[in-house]
């Protein structure tokens, strides 16, 4: 079975664009999180979708956000980018809510602003 | 807030040497426990987890982790690790209301043949 997948691996942006992360779950997956990780440090919570709807957000600016479409799959928008922005970016996919829900995670995009 | 702290930020052992890894928390409810590791190229993977019940849980490659109440802490432990355990290794806390993990800082772990 596919694991969940994450476009693109690698992306190059300046200061001051927009990008959009993508993200398709394992097959069945109804949640979607994603993670932002500075080199560095641990993985930090953005966001949760659930069933199509945010469930969650971290302490991010209102630059970041995200939807979750009816397949399932999920996209990360951030604008007005800054350097510091520059990072892995990880989405988690599982199968409900909850603790006992294991959360599966991509590969990342790796994000790097100039 | 809850938060998670491991003190150990890079770690350089031999072959057949014993690991312990520290992982404190902050939360002082029920918490939710996990340890992820990350290999070389490779996504983060659950090693194990804590919900309740015996504090001494066992993972995947060997594995185990204590939970102590008293000292907040879930350390990680392998009793003889071997140049393939080289990896990152991530303690987790699971943030109750929605599928949210708080992570440490992570901690280095290099293998020498």
């Amino acid at each position: 079975d596919a694991g969940v997948t994450q476009s693109p691996t690698h992306l190059i942006k300046t200061r001051g664009q927009q990008v959009t992360l993508r993200c398709s779950p394992i097959s069945g997956h109804k949640s979607v999180s994603w993670y932002q990780q500075v080199l560095g440090q641990g993985p930090q919570f953005i966001f949760q979708y659930y069933e199509k709807e945010e469930r969650g957000r971290g302490n991010f600016p209102d630059r970041f956000s995200a939807r979750q479409f009816p397949n399932y799959s999920s996209e990360l928008n951030v604008n007005a980018l800054l350097l510091g922005d520059s990072a892995l970016y990880l989405c988690a996919s599982s199968a409900g809510q909850g603790v006992r829900q294991p959360q599966h995670f991509g590969d990342g995009t790796r994000l790097s602003i100039l | 807030a809850q938060s998670v702290s491991q003190h150990n930020h890079h770690v350089i052992l031999s072959e057949a040497a014993s690991l312990e890894l520290g992982c404190n928390y902050s939360y002082g409810g029920t918490v939710n426990l996990f340890w992820y590791v990350q290999y070389p190229g490779q996504h983060l993977q659950l090693l194990l987890k804590y919900f309740s019940g015996d504090p001494l849980v066992k993972g995947i490659k060997g594995f185990e982790a204590e939970f102590i109440k008293s000292k907040f802490s879930f350390n990680l432990r392998k009793p003889s690790v071997q140049w393939s355990d080289t990896a990152e290794y991530f303690c987790a806390v699971f943030s109750g209301g929605y599928n949210k993990l708080i992570f440490g800082a992570g901690t280095r772990l290099a293998v020498h043949p």
